[in-house]
């Protein structure tokens, strides 16, 4: 049974970067991907992108996101990363790790991440 | 890449059958068999209930069924129940490596 373990800091002030990481355990981590999702207080869900164990990686194409997310995988430690540069008020969520596999079936614990001044 | 639709709310009273819909577009839901539901209760971690449109993981209930027709795939809850009151996501993959949720449906249990 895979669990996934996130962490990261969960008060930023406008334009700063946001980084989060997660350690994966109980299962083979170069056979999924790994994604983020983000939720707003009282909104859907969101994904923001996914990398495999090789580094490859896919993001959402939203341009409000793709050119600011950068997501890395350290495979010796079987972690992978977000970092969202330029955050503001509006990337106010809780953030989950998730592993996909043709779906998004474990989840992290999710961090809360509040931008303000 | 839009988000798929779902009604805000829906209710129904303890032991009927509700129906959340899940509309995308011939991009998303209407060209692949791969739609998921999650179940979120408040202040928790989104569980998987159904995948690849009818399928349910080990565990979840037969109560929770899923299907789809064109661009629209539903979920059904039979014989609702007062656990059963949440939030409800669909989920699709939409082509390109690239996966798109719903803007989620709060489900009451009158």
């Amino acid at each position: 049974q895979v669990q996934l373990q996130q962490w990261g800091a969960g008060l930023l002030k406008p334009s700063e970067t946001l980084s989060l990481t997660c350690a994966v355990s109980g299962g083979s981590f170069n056979d999924f991907y790994w994604s983020w999702i983000r939720q707003p207080p009282g909104k859907g869900l969101e994904w923001i992108g996914e990398i495999n164990y090789s580094g490859t990686t896919n993001y959402n194409p939203s341009p409000s996101l793709k050119s600011r997310v950068t997501i890395s995988v350290d495979t010796s430690k079987k972690q992978f990363s977000l970092n969202l540069r330029s955050v503001t008020a509006a990337d106010t969520a809780v953030y989950y790790c998730a592993k996909d596999s043709l779906t998004v079936d474990s989840w992290g614990q999710g961090t809360l991440v509040t931008v303000s001044s | 890449q839009s988000a798929l639709t779902q009604p805000a709310s829906v209710s129904g009273s303890p032991g009927q059958s509700i129906t959340i819909s899940c509309t995308g577009t011939s991009s998303d839901v209407g060209s692949y068999n791969l739609v998921s539901w999650y179940q979120q209760h408040p202040g928790k971690v989104p569980k998987l209930i159904i995948f690849d449109v009818d399928r349910r993981p080990s565990g979840v209930s037969s109560r929770f069924s899923g299907s789809k027709s064109g661009n629209t795939a539903s979920l059904t809850i039979s014989g609702l129940q007062a656990e059963d009151e949440a939030d409800y996501h669909c989920w699709s993959y939409a082509g390109s490596s690239t996966v798109v949720f719903g803007g989620g449906t709060k489900v009451t249990v009158l």
